[in-house]
């Protein structure tokens, strides 16, 4: 089955240093593949998503993920982190061929220190 | 402005009984989802529909039910045999046409606590 693997739950930085926020897919397919983000007691707001017109994938927020197929990864990263970054975010796939059917991640906590 | 609305953003309930949560989209989008957010869980699909009069079971379906009469209204009714409700619950659309790229919409959520 479809899945996703956001590893760790948390993850903490610095104002001003790299975010990476990492997503494995498993699937022998290349997938469709989103991320989204959350603030607290809000709905999810998409970040970008991959549609494999280019691997390099720039998003909202000064966010970009990496389509590497080699890896089955897509990671999400932001070179300087924002105080207004903290958040909770998800990464997202379906199946090729699939119906409209999301499968997420379980989520990582981006905490930003000042 | 187009968008995804629920209501309300806080319920309480008592164990025992059925609650409906409203959710309403005027972005013309033909399918709809229900999901559940629990902390450290990830959003699990319990319903979805992609036509009117016509929806699915997702992964943990048991103890919820919901309609679809018209396009735009999507609501769920939280059963008494759901046996832990308390959770973030969330509505979601988007197009069917256009293929796979198409994203998910999100609603703002609600928030059942059973008392």
């Amino acid at each position: 089955a479809q899945s996703v693997t956001q590893l760790g739950s948390h993850v903490s930085v610095s104002e001003g240093a790299l975010v990476l926020l990492r997503c494995n897919y498993s699937s022998s397919v290349p997938p469709y593949l989103f991320w989204y983000v959350q603030y607290p007691n809000q709905g999810l707001q998409l970040l970008l998503k991959y549609t494999s017109a280019a691997t390099l994938v720039k998003g909202i927020n000064g966010f970009e993920a990496e389509f590497k197929k080699s890896e089955t990864s897509f990671h999400l990263t932001k070179p300087s982190a924002h105080m207004s970054d903290a958040a909770e975010y998800f990464c997202a796939v379906r199946l090729t061929g699939a119906n409209s059917k999301l499968t997420f991640g379980k989520g990582i906590t981006l905490s930003v220190r000042p | 402005d187009g968008g995804i609305t629920q209501s309300p953003k806080y319920l309480f309930r008592k164990e025992g009984q059925n609650v409906t949560l409203s959710c309403e989209q005027n972005l013309n989008h033909d399918a709809m989802y229900w999901y559940r957010q629990d902390p450290g869980q990830g959003l699990r699909l319990i319903y979805y529909s992609q036509i009117v009069n016509d929806f699915q079971k997702g992964d943990i379906a048991e103890g919820y039910s919901v309609s679809r009469e018209k396009k735009e209204s999507f609501p769920l009714t939280v059963t008494s045999a759901q046996k832990n409700p308390t959770a973030f619950y969330l509505c979601a659309s988007s197009r069917t046409s256009g293929g796979p790229y198409n994203e998910q919409f999100f609603g703002p959520g609600t928030r059942l606590t059973v008392l």
